[in-house]
């Protein structure tokens, strides 16, 4: 199944910039990986999936452009640039195990706690 | 509009019963799968079933399986979560979570989250 490791913190002060990886394991390098915030008191939401290539396949309407990704191998990164304080929250990547009729289930990365400083 | 409205928080003593819901609407209710999410206290996100209400073919991921069942009511496009005797460890936030209709689409609109917590 799918693994996907993610630093459990990070912070950045105002206005600067925090990159976020997660890093897939070897047998799901092809994978396309979703970014998702999820902030206190809210259910999480969608920002942008990333295709192997480190492309954007799909983001969320109105996505702010300081929300930027690139891949390399096994690693995905989700870059925040000119930090605000509502970026404050917790950000999972993720990823399907079994596709179609095989469909398994979401796996989620651990999630980092990002902290605006 | 996609919008998912989840049931409001429940407290609940192990061994009970609990249905909880997530009503739907702005999309074809019928034709878009609709996931689980559980995160517990302190912990990251969990997937733990999808159900396609067209003919409520539903997979649960295997930590899940057997733990919980996933239904619907497509006269009121609501999904549901139920649990038939509750444990300590159930206890959680609980989000629904719609899929965007492609192939391997993404969770592109949550729930606001329903609370459970259950007491010994």
């Amino acid at each position: 199944q799918p693994i996907l490791t993610q630093s459990p913190s990070a912070s950045a002060s105002l206005g600067a910039s925090v990159t976020l990886t997660c890093t897939l394991n070897s047998d799901f390098s092809s994978s396309n990986v979703d970014w998702y915030q999820h902030r206190p008191s809210e259910g999480p939401h969608f920002l942008v999936r990333v295709d192997p290539s480190g492309n954007v396949e799909s983001k969320a309407e109105g996505l702010p452009d300081r929300f930027s990704v690139l891949g390399s191998g096994l690693i995905r990164y989700l870059t925040i640039n000119n930090i605000r304080t509502e970026d404050e929250g917790d950000y999972y990547c993720a990823t399907d195990e079994g596709s179609g009729d095989t469909f398994v289930k979401v796996v989620f990365g651990g999630g980092t706690k990002v902290t605006v400083l | 509009e996609v919008r998912l409205v989840q049931s409001g928080a429940e407290v609940k003593k192990s061994g009970e019963s609990l249905k909880i819901s997530c009503q739907t609407s702005g999309y074809p209710f019928y034709r878009h799968w609709i996931g689980w999410v559980r995160q517990k206290p302190g912990q990251g996100l969990e997937w733990m079933g999808i159900i396609y209400p067209d003919d409520s073919d539903t997979r649960y991921s295997p930590s899940f399986r057997g733990q919980v069942s996933i239904s619907v009511d497509t006269t009121i496009n609501s999904v549901y979560l139920q649990w038939a005797s509750l444990k300590t460890s159930d206890s959680g936030t609980y989000y629904c979570a719609h899929r965007r209709p492609v192939a391997g689409g993404n969770l592109d609109h949550w729930g606001q989250g329903t609370v459970v917590t259950v007491s010994s």
